[in-house]
């Protein structure tokens, strides 16, 4: 059973490009989670998502950030007009449902995007 | 809002040895889970242990336990018998059961063990 995939692993962007984070849970997982991580920081909560549903996007940006998950096909995380400051690492995590019901999230390798 | 926060940026032991992080965290829940995950130069965030927040047993997984404390709010992790490979970032997490399923993580401890 592979774990959750993530690509690509390394994105550059220039400043005012899209950027576009793929991921896919692993088989059989229903739920995603996106997770930011700063330079030095701890992981951040971004959004949680089930197929066709946004749950709780209380983390996101407000502006230029937006996550999906279609019915078929990984969860992308969209990046639009980059900053510098997005520059940090992108986390997916999966579970097969609520991770609170005594199932774990499981994480990807992360993206490392940077923004020049 | 819940949060965390590990006190220690850093720390170091030499191998073989034991060493402990602490982790606190502040909730107004009574009923959560709590993490350690690992995050080696990788970056592949691993689960090292979990412990929920209603049983006063504490967890342990071979060479890792964990010290919780739940009035203090306290949740540290031991590493005993230290090794190179345990070299790596560990972040505590909080997880509110039956919520927004969001994992709420500390800025990290950067353990290094020494040959």
């Amino acid at each position: 059973n592979a774990g959750v995939m993530q690509n690509p692993r390394h994105l550059v962007r220039r400043r005012g490009q899209e950027a576009r984070l793929r991921c896919s849970p692993m088989k059989g997982h229903s739920h995603v989670y996106w997770y930011r991580q700063l330079p030095e920081e701890g992981l951040k909560f971004m959004v949680y998502l089930q197929k066709e549903n946004i749950i709780d996007e209380s983390g996101m940006p407000k502006e230029r950030f937006s996550a999906e998950f279609p019915k078929e096909g990984p969860s992308i995380l969209r990046i639009q007009q980059v900053v510098r400051g997005d520059s940090a690492a992108y986390f997916c995590a999966s579970s097969p449902w609520l991770a609170g019901l005594n199932n774990e999230q499981f994480f990807g390798p992360g993206t490392r995007l940077t923004v020049l | 809002a819940q949060t965390v926060t590990q006190s220690q940026p850093e720390m170091s032991v030499q191998e073989a040895e034991t060493v402990t992080l602490s982790c606190t965290y502040d909730t107004s829940e009574s009923n959560y889970y709590l993490f350690w995950y690992k995050q080696p130069p990788s970056r592949q965030m691993i689960l090292v242990i979990r412990q929920e927040a209603y049983k006063q047993q504490n967890a342990t997984e071979n060479r890792f336990s964990v010290n919780f404390q739940k009035a203090a709010k306290s949740f540290s992790l031991k590493i005993s018998d230290s090794q190179l490979g345990d070299t790596a970032m560990y972040f505590c997490a909080f997880l509110k059961q039956g919520g927004s399923e969001k994992l709420v993580f500390g800025k990290g401890t950067k353990l290094t063990v020494n040959p």
